[in-house]
């Protein structure tokens, strides 16, 4: 299976700590991306890495890619009670002459007030 | 970026019937996506709609038991067919979005179908 797979698979913290999960995959990619979804319903698109890019910060998120050991980590600073959601990687392949689109297997984050 | 109206929300079926979803984009979209999210699992792709042509099915879904329709820029729809207890999922419609920080996607609310 070309699905990426997250762990840990089920997350819970206290309100305020920092939560990390991280991607791993098996295919080259062109970039690679991180979605919530809030209690089944569609998925929100979080941010987005490149290939070539190792950092990317965007508020109280950071992720990280490393495309040698083909892993990225998302880390949520400062966790809020709204954080409490499943979290997907989403890794974007060009190789084959088109887009093909595949997800992670989830890390489900429950953040206690 | 892109909106996308989902419908149903959620709907419960009997097995033998079949359920027809829509999505409504509030912008023209060359390709739309469909994918399936079974209980507590990640999300698999169906298959892929273009205007003007025949969706392309992923390995595992064919057209008799998903066909999809695509009528125009801003809408599809997906039909479950003969349903069984095993198509109990959420089904999910996607369009490719270019954000500030690239071309990621869009997502529908999601339909929620239990087949009974």
């Amino acid at each position: 299976s070309q699905q990426g797979e997250e762990d840990p698979q089920a997350l819970s913290i206290q309100e305020g700590e920092n939560a990390t999960m991280n991607c791993s995959y098996k295919t080259s990619i062109n970039n690679l991306q991180w979605y919530r979804q809030n209690s089944g319903r569609g998925l929100v698109h979080l941010i987005l890495i490149r290939s070539n890019e190792r950092e990317k910060h965007s508020g109280r998120l950071r992720v990280t890619l490393d495309t040698s050991k083909k892993s990225s980590s998302l880390l949520i600073t400062a966790s809020r009670a709204a954080d409490t959601a499943s979290y997907f990687c989403a890794t974007v392949d060009y190789s084959g002459g088109y887009q093909k689109v595949t997800f992670g297997t989830g890390t489900k984050l429950q953040v206690i007030p | 970026s892109a909106v996308i109206s989902q419908k149903p929300s959620r709907d419960i079926c009997q097995r033998g019937t079949s359920l027809t979803i829509q999505c409504q984009v509030d912008s023209q979209v060359t390709m739309m996506f469909w994918y399936r999210q079974q209980p507590g699992q990640s999300l698999t792709l169906i298959a892929t709609a273009n205007q003007g042509s025949e969706a392309t099915y992923e390995s595992g879904f064919v057209i008799d038991k998903f066909p999809i329709s695509r009528p125009n820029l801003t809408f599809s729809t997906l039909t479950v067919s003969n349903m069984s207890p095993e198509d109990s999922s959420i089904y999910l419609c996607s369009v490719g979005d270019r954000g500030r920080d690239g071309y990621g996607y869009t997502f529908g609310s999601g339909t929620r179908l239990t087949v009974v």
